[in-house]
């Protein structure tokens, strides 16, 4: 089937650490992967996106990998900081069958000062 | 710059109630959507509209109804608001339907129906 998942529901890091939020998913047809942060009271703020035919994406502080072997994406947080926590969600947008966008359910991520 | 704006921010409804959320877009996009959101659900589509003029069913259209008025405004209406239509309600809107797809969402209507 179809979905898109995280591993963990919370996170939990020190304030300067770096962080990483896994998501996986199962529909090998996906080809084009966003993360989303979405603050308390906010609705979800595009963060990073990826393509299927890349591994690896930079931002600023953020990274996305992109495993298409183990079908798995990952956001790396570098230098966490309190404005960080929020709750994080991945989308796969799958291309076959006209417009889908598969929300993932969410991972949160506290910041400890 | 305002991005996407949702009236209202709150809502309370009894059960049979009607009510209509707006949604309007001020950065000439041509697709819009509302999703709804649950706890440990993520977010879930109910209609989007893939350009002026569209409309179609996401997964979980059942008890709405929507209407793009014009490219900026994409309304949804609950007919006979029932107690499993409480939520948070997110409008959204892209450039385009296909491909590569950036949401912009607004900041989101909380209704509980009672």
């Amino acid at each position: 089937g179809e979905s898109v998942g995280l591993h963990l529901p919370t996170l939990s890091v020190q304030e300067g650490d770096n962080s990483i939020i896994n998501c996986a998913y199962s529909n090998s047809a996906s080809d084009y992967f966003i993360w989303y942060k979405q603050e308390s009271g906010k609705g979800p703020q595009f963060i990073i996106d990826i393509r299927s035919n890349m591994d690896k994406r930079q931002g600023q502080r953020v990274t996305v990998l992109l495993n298409k072997t183990v079908k798995h994406l990952s956001l790396q947080i570098a230098a966490t900081q309190p404005g960080d926590s929020a709750v994080y969600f991945c989308a796969e947008n799958l291309r076959s069958g006209g417009f889908k966008t598969i929300f993932g359910a969410g991972t949160r991520l506290f910041v400890k000062a | 710059n305002a991005g996407v704006t949702q009236t209202p921010k709150f809502q309370v409804l009894k059960t049979g109630q009607s009510m209509t959320l707006q949604c309007a877009q001020d950065m000439n996009h041509n697709s819009m959507y509302w999703y709804r959101q649950d706890p440990g659900m993520g977010l879930r589509l109910i209609y989007y509209s893939a350009s002026e003029g569209t409309t179609d069913k996401g997964e979980v259209p059942n008890g709405y109804n929507v209407s793009r008025l014009n490219k900026r405004e994409f309304s949804l209406r609950l007919e006979s608001a029932a107690p499993s239509q409480t939520s948070v309600y997110f409008c959204a809107s892209s450039e385009g339907a296909l491909g590569a797809n950036v949401l912009t969402f607004g900041a989101g209507s909380r209704l509980t129906v009672l």
